[in-house]
């Protein structure tokens, strides 16, 4: 089955400290990934994406993201956190079939 | 590219009432989609156009739900008799769609539908 786990609902970290979001993905083929971040009320603002490129691939906002096909994984970092970045982030996977399918979010929360 | 566009932001109504939401994608954008996330959930596919031609539509699109794309363009959804079980935020994207690939869908702000 094709499924997309964000194995954390919330993380909370220092301001200036690093940030890592976990995500894990289920698929028979390399699919594409994304990470998308939503501020409150507000729609989804894309972070970064993986095409079968690069497996590290560079955001906005000095956000990564490494692809590693043999654990499935699709985990977000940032060096230094910083107060702007609180927000929900969401992994998310095209599975080929014109639909995105979303984690279901990390609340990050950055701790003055 | 002025982004993808969505009216009204917020729509309060009673319960039983129909209500339209309209999206504007971003210009020459030849794919528009629909989602929907309720609270604390991530967002989930309700349909999709190519152009105007609607080609999937998600289980979770009971009868109540009528979506539209009659030039290509902006693209509207109807919701009659709404239920409590409607109120969440439903968000539009669209990305260029054929002989792009892998592009990313590009999100709207969102209608967040509220049932009294």
């Amino acid at each position: 089955a094709q499924s997309v786990t964000q194995l954390d609902s919330h993380v909370s970290v220092s301001e200036g400290t690093p940030v890592l979001l976990r995500c894990n993905y289920s698929s028979s083929y390399s699919p594409s990934l994304f990470w998308y971040v939503q501020h409150p009320n507000k729609g989804l603002q894309l972070l970064l994406k993986y095409t079968s490129a690069a497996t590290l691939v560079k955001g906005i906002n000095g956000f990564e993201a490494e692809f590693k096909k043999s654990e499935t994984s699709f985990h977000l970092t940032k060096p230094s956190a910083h107060m702007s970045d609180a927000a929900e982030y969401f992994c998310v996977v095209d599975f080929g079939n014109e639909k995105l399918t979303f984690g279901t979010g990390t609340r990050l929360t950055i701790i003055p | 590219d002025t982004g993808v566009s969505q009216n009204p932001r917020h729509k309060i109504t009673k319960r039983g009432q129909n209500v339209t939401f309209r999206c504007d994608p971003i210009s020459e954008h030849n794919r528009l989609y629909w989602y929907r996330q309720t609270l604390g959930q991530g967002p989930e596919f309700l349909t999709y156009f190519q152009n105007e031609a609607q080609l999937e539509k998600s289980r979770l699109l009971s009868d109540r739900f009528s979506a539209e794309r009659p030039k290509g363009s902006f693209s509207t959804l109807e919701i009659q008799r709404t239920e409590q079980g409607d109120s969440a935020m439903y968000l539009c994207a669209s990305s260029p769609g054929v002989g792009v690939s892998n592009q990313p869908q590009h999100f709207g702000d969102g209608t967040r539908l509220s049932i009294l």
